[in-house]
């Protein structure tokens, strides 16, 4: 089955600089691959997604690549504010079957 | 207010009492699925639904079974719960094709003593 793997597992970074998290996979049939955020106590909410046949999307501070070939995505994100330290999951689908990673806990430090 | 709703938030039961963790949602979705979260090992699928009276195995099943005899409900049960099952459960849908996101419930605490 698929397998998801997130690295790093935890991640500081100061106020204003960038963030990345990368993940890799090894079903080539996954199609679609979402980035979740949970904040503590709360519930995963999703951030961005890409799907299969685009290569990066864009959403403000925030954005996604993907490499089908190497078989791996990454989240970037730019000007790093408090509010975004929080837990950041990766996951690949190929339907509705979703397989996650671990987690990667983002600290942004003022 | 287009939600997810589980029941109960916290549960602490025995070893071998059979439990029952509603799910219900309200934004007509095709698809339901339940999660188990563990430190350091992120989500994990257990089952999911496609419609009413479809279901299939996640990752994780073993010890779990699930129902779906309306659209709008997807409980999942344990039968005979051991202590390897304490966890937080997340409930969660989506409307499918090309609108994947996953809306997720506010979760479920359990402990088996």
């Amino acid at each position: 089955g698929e397998n998801v793997e997130q690295h790093p597992s935890t991640l500081s970074v100061q106020e204003g600089d960038s963030a990345v998290i990368k993940c890799t996979y090894s079903d080539s049939a996954s199609n679609y691959f979402p980035w979740y955020k949970q904040e503590l106590g709360k519930r995963p909410q999703l951030i961005i997604d890409i799907r299969s046949n685009v290569g990066e999307k864009k959403d403000q501070r925030i954005a996604v690549t993907l490499n089908k070939t190497a078989k791996h995505f990454s989240l970037h994100i730019t000007e790093t504010q408090p509010e975004d330290s929080a837990v950041y999951f990766c996951a690949a689908s190929k339907g509705q079957n979703f397989v996650f990673g671990p987690g990667t806990r983002l600290s942004v430090l003022p | 207010e287009a939600q997810v709703t589980q029941n109960p938030r916290y549960l602490i039961t025995v070893t071998g009492k059979k439990l029952t963790v509603t799910c219900s949602q309200n934004m007509n979705h095709e698809y339901m699925s339940w999660y188990r979260q563990d430190p350091g090992l992120g989500l994990r699928q257990i089952y999911y639904s496609m419609n009413v009276e479809v279901t299939d195995k996640g990752d994780v099943p073993e010890g779990y079974k699930v129902s779906r005899k309306e659209k709008r409900n997807f409980p999942l049960i344990l039968e005979s719960p051991s202590p390897n099952q304490t966890s937080l459960y997340f409930c969660a849908s989506n409307l499918g094709g090309a609108y994947n996101e996953q809306f997720f419930g506010p979760g479920t605490r359990l402990t088996v003593l």
